[in-house]
């Protein structure tokens, strides 16, 4: 089974709109991280926004926000007041507690247009 | 501060060669991760260190892929005999500590194109 499933492979949004990012999960663990990351066309992998799974309120930084729903395993990401430099490709990535290495699963990616 | 380096950005290589792709972590990361990011797609886990010690290559393909941090900071991933299927972005990612709660920073890649 994916560990972590984007099931929107490209999404177009109008400039200052916002838009949700659908990412679910599959873990049995009890303690894990949720993460988003945005990769530009450059390739750096960029950290956006960070849920613990014992967190109860939703993360937000700046403009993003990320609506965790724990019971579902959701964690989507909210872009509000969308911007041009927003399009680019955003992965999901979930990081387990156990201490096994802590790598990161990573989901397929959405692809993200802002429309001006 | 620095980032997580990589070297070379690019690298073309004819199918049979060896390449070595190198990262600098983040001064004082505990932990390395590397990742093969294939067009398209999300990155997929290789290789995991811990300091010095290599404590998770499950992800590695085949034992043409080897990978070594022997002094617990600079890695080197290589791979012999290069096929075409190795083409790919090889990412590297450093890590403060282990655990759930830390996010990874990621280097900018080394595209590898296999001809």
């Amino acid at each position: 089974a994916q560990k972590i499933t984007q099931t929107q492979p490209g999404m177009f949004v109008q400039e200052k709109e916002a838009v949700t990012l659908d990412c679910t999960y599959d873990t049995s663990d009890q303690s894990y991280g949720l993460f988003w990351y945005k990769q530009p066309s450059s390739g750096e992998m960029i950290f956006l926004i960070y849920q613990g799974s014992y967190d109860e309120q939703n993360a937000t930084e700046g403009r993003y926000s990320l609506n965790f729903q724990k019971a579902r395993k959701s964690a989507n990401l909210v872009i509000s007041a969308s911007q041009l430099g927003d399009s680019a490709m955003y992965f999901c990535a979930m990081r387990e507690g156990r201490n096994t290495g802590n790598q990161f699963y990573f989901g397929t990616g959405t692809s993200l247009t802002v429309i001006p | 501060g620095a980032g997580v380096s990589q070297s070379p950005r690019y690298k073309v290589a004819k199918r049979g060669q060896d390449v070595a792709l190198r990262c600098d972590p983040i001064s004082g990361h505990v932990s390395l991760f590397w990742y093969q990011q294939a067009l398209g797609q999300g990155p997929e886990f290789l290789t995991y260190f811990q300091n010095e010690a290599q404590l998770d290559k499950s992800g590695l393909p085949s034992d043409r892929f080897f990978a070594e941090r022997p002094e617990g900071s600079v890695s080197t991933l290589k791979i012999q005999r290069t096929q075409q299927e190795d083409s790919a972005v090889y990412l590297c990612a450093s890590s403060l500590y282990n655990g759930a709660s830390y996010e990874q920073y990621f280097g900018p890649g080394t595209r590898l194109t296999v001809t």
